[in-house]
């Protein structure tokens, strides 16, 4: 069955560079949701969402946007990298039938 | 707001043993999942087990099971005849149950590190 895929799987990065994350949801998914997972910490929320519209928003920097596209792959922006922006990011997608996220398998991102 | 809490930082368990990962949470909503998330060392994040607060039956997939206390806000999870592959980085989490209204974001807890030894 397909997963949610994202690229890249691995990013390193410069302080004061920008990198783009990407995620493609399972088919047939309406909502993709973005989570930020620093070392030794658990996964925190950062952005959602669903039917191409933002859903909800966490503690996202101003940093960073997002958007969802019309083949409801979704995009994470990040500018201006800090060390702290170094992290694992997950997205997760889920159906309108269904209220469980899969989620892809990261992007781990360094900052050097 | 809700939150979710691990009180053991980390456990190790013999092959074979059962081990039961405390969980507690606090939330005013009625309506809701809880899940138990498994992080092996590859950092993929999987799904365990999934409980809806309206459902009083524990869930169970094959060696795992709940332990959902709704009034004591409590959902802890048994691992039964523990393999070396459990060996994992293991998260309780809380979501909102919601149709069309999307603030359905997972909060996580801050994790226990489970330890299978051989």
């Amino acid at each position: 069955a397909a997963g949610v895929i994202q690229s890249p799987r691995h990013l390193i990065k410069e302080k004061r560079e920008t990198a783009t994350l990407k995620c493609y949801p399972i088919p047939r998914h309406d909502t993709v949701y973005w989570y930020q997972q620093g070392p030794g910490q658990d996964p925190q929320f950062l952005i959602s969402f669903y039917e191409k519209m933002q859903s909800d928003k966490g503690s996202i920097p101003d940093r960073f946007s997002a958007q969802q596209f019309s083949d409801y792959h979704s995009e994470l922006n990040m500018s201006s990298l800090e060390l702290g922006d170094s992290a694992l990011y997950f997205c997760a997608s889920s159906s309108p039938g269904d209220d469980i996220q899969y989620f892809g398998a990261g992007t781990r991102l360094s900052v050097l | 707001a809700q939150t979710v809490t691990q009180s053991q930082p980390e456990m190790s368990v013999q092959e074979a043993e059962t081990v039961t990962l405390s969980c507690t949470y606090d939330t005013s909503e009625n309506n809701y999942y809880l899940f138990w998330y498994k992080q092996p060392p590859s950092r993929q994040m999987i799904l365990v087990i999934r409980q809806e607060a309206y459902k009083q039956q524990n869930a169970t997939e094959n060696r795992f099971s709940v332990n959902f206390q709704k009034a004591a806000k409590s959902f802890s999870l048994k691992i039964s005849d523990s393999q070396l592959g459990d060996t994992a980085m293991y998260f309780c989490a809380f979501m909102k149950q919601l149709r069309r209204n999307r603030d359905d974001k997972i909060i996580f807890g801050k994790g226990t590190r489970l330890h299978i030894l051989p």
